[in-house]
């Protein structure tokens, strides 16, 4: 079966970056892309990012374009997302999902999810 | 302010249908086809329909997904007080060329 199990809770002060990881496994990773997914306490759902597992060609949200870099790791079948500079607006649940093999709105498998709260 | 459209809540009782709309524009629904995914509280959303009216496997039939034009729509029959969560539709914008939400409904079951 699918799962996509990501590491866990992070606090990171103003100012500094988070590394999120995103373990897949039940299916052949480099025919599928990772896409990530923010919420905010309380708010909807934000995209972050598409990557290929296939050939790393990603595809950012424009908001986070400088500050989010995604990259995988195929011989561990993870992905991972990096968010630099972090701001107290950043504070949220990280989300995983799977994404075919191209950029879409259809995620059809999702990971747990992984809270990154940014305080002083 | 989500590209999409959304009633920020619903309600209904056991039994009951219940729709939630989903408005958007050429570029996102007028164009590219529409899914819809269920958040049940303290949980990771799961995907509900696909394709704009397509059911992945394990999905109960109760959950149906229509579109026309620029809007969208689901229907939740023969509510059940599981179904109350928050619910999600989404879809590709060609001008931002990324993937939009909506807001978010939150259903309640009275």
């Amino acid at each position: 079966q699918v799962q996509l199990v990501q590491s866990g809770a992070e606090v990171k002060k103003p100012g500094a970056s988070v590394k999120v990881s995103c373990k897949a496994s039940g299916y052949t990773f480099t025919s599928y892309g990772i896409s990530w997914v923010r919420q905010a306490p309380g708010q909807g759902l934000e995209w972050m990012g598409w990557i290929s597992a296939y050939n790393g060609n990603t595809n950012y949200a424009q908001k986070l374009q400088g500050r989010v870099t995604m990259t995988t790791d195929t011989s561990t079948s993870t992905a991972y997302m990096e968010l630099r500079s972090l701001r107290s607006d950043d504070t949220a649940v990280y989300y995983c999902a799977r994404n075919g093999e191209y950029s879409s709105s259809l995620f059809d498998y999702w990971g747990q999810g992984t809270l990154v709260t940014v305080s002083s | 302010q989500s590209v999409l459209t959304q009633p920020p809540s619903a309600s209904g009782t056991p039994g009951q249908r219940v729709t939630i709309s989903c408005s958007g524009s050429s570029s996102n629904i007028g164009s590219n086809t529409v899914n819809w995914y269920q958040q049940l509280p303290g949980t990771a959303p799961k995907l509900l329909i696909y394709s704009n009216n397509q059911r992945p496997s394990g999905v109960p039939d109760r959950f149906s997904g229509s579109k026309s034009g620029t809007s969208a729509s689901l229907a939740i029959s023969g509510l059940q007080s599981e179904d109350e969560a928050d619910y999600y539709c989404a879809a590709w914008d060609d001008s931002l060329n990324a993937p939009v939400f909506g807001g978010g409904t939150k259903l309640t079951v009275l």
